[in-house]
């Protein structure tokens, strides 16, 4: 079984409507991630969560809220779904490095979201 | 602050052939710098990560990277392409304090029969 899934896999929706993306994770990590990637931009952060009752802001975050519900689920929502949120998107885990701040943590990523809003 | 810099938002090769994907950061401090591969309609994979060891770090499938400070650069090199490495790849330093992590756009690798 996958550590990190992500549910939906696809989804089409509609401006205006509210949509929720789940992760899932077995890895046993505290710390979380929403990306989204569009061509050519790489990978941008959406929010981040080190914990259940951390939540932080990513570089774009407006339009976007976020539930950590336990430490495996981490979701994304989109209040108000509009076109230019159509896009590909990621959750992420990382563990802590064995250094703590200078230790290099890896993120393990699921298989993606592809939404597309109309 | 940290970023990176890919140099090439496409690259194009023969099977058989080299591949160098250049990568560039900025950083105020040490960084941590990782290599990741997406195959089309798949998640990110990690090819390698440099975490202030060796600055020559062996990842899967043959793929290697330097980190050279005097250059800032982290270049993801491997010796023969094959047609299975065609996938789009990530340069991607670590965020000090806060444990972000920065994408560059990409590299997208084409291997040619």
């Amino acid at each position: 079984d996958a550590d990190v899934t992500q549910t939906p896999r696809n989804r089409i929706t509609k401006t205006g409507k509210r949509i929720m993306l789940e992760c899932s994770q077995t890895k046993g990590h505290d710390r979380m991630y929403w990306y989204r990637q569009d061509p050519g931009l790489g990978l941008r952060l959406i929010y981040y969560s080190f914990d259940v009752k951390d939540i932080n802001k990513g570089e774009i975050s407006d339009g976007y809220s976020v539930s950590r519900q336990a430490q495996a689920k981490f979701s994304l929502s989109l209040e108000s779904a509009i076109p230019n949120q159509t896009a590909l998107y990621f959750c992420a885990t990382s563990d802590l490095g064995t250094s703590g701040g200078a230790g290099a943590d890896t993120q393990y990523f699921g298989p993606g979201t592809r939404l597309t809003v109309l | 602050a940290q970023s990176v810099t890919q140099l090439d938002s496409h690259v194009s090769v023969s099977e058989g052939t080299p591949v160098l994907l250049r990568c560039n950061y900025s950083s105020s401090y040490s960084p941590s710098l990782f290599w990741y591969v997406q195959h089309p309609n798949k998640g990110l994979q990690l090819l390698l990560k440099y975490t202030s060891a060796a600055t020559l770090v062996k990842g899967i499938n043959g793929f290697e990277a330097e980190f050279k400070k005097s250059e800032t650069s982290f270049h993801l090199t491997k010796p023969s392409a094959h047609m299975s490495d065609a996938a789009e790849y990530f340069c991607v330093v670590r965020g000090y304090n806060f444990n972000k992590f920065y994408f560059g756009s990409g590299t997208k690798l084409n291997v040619k029969p």
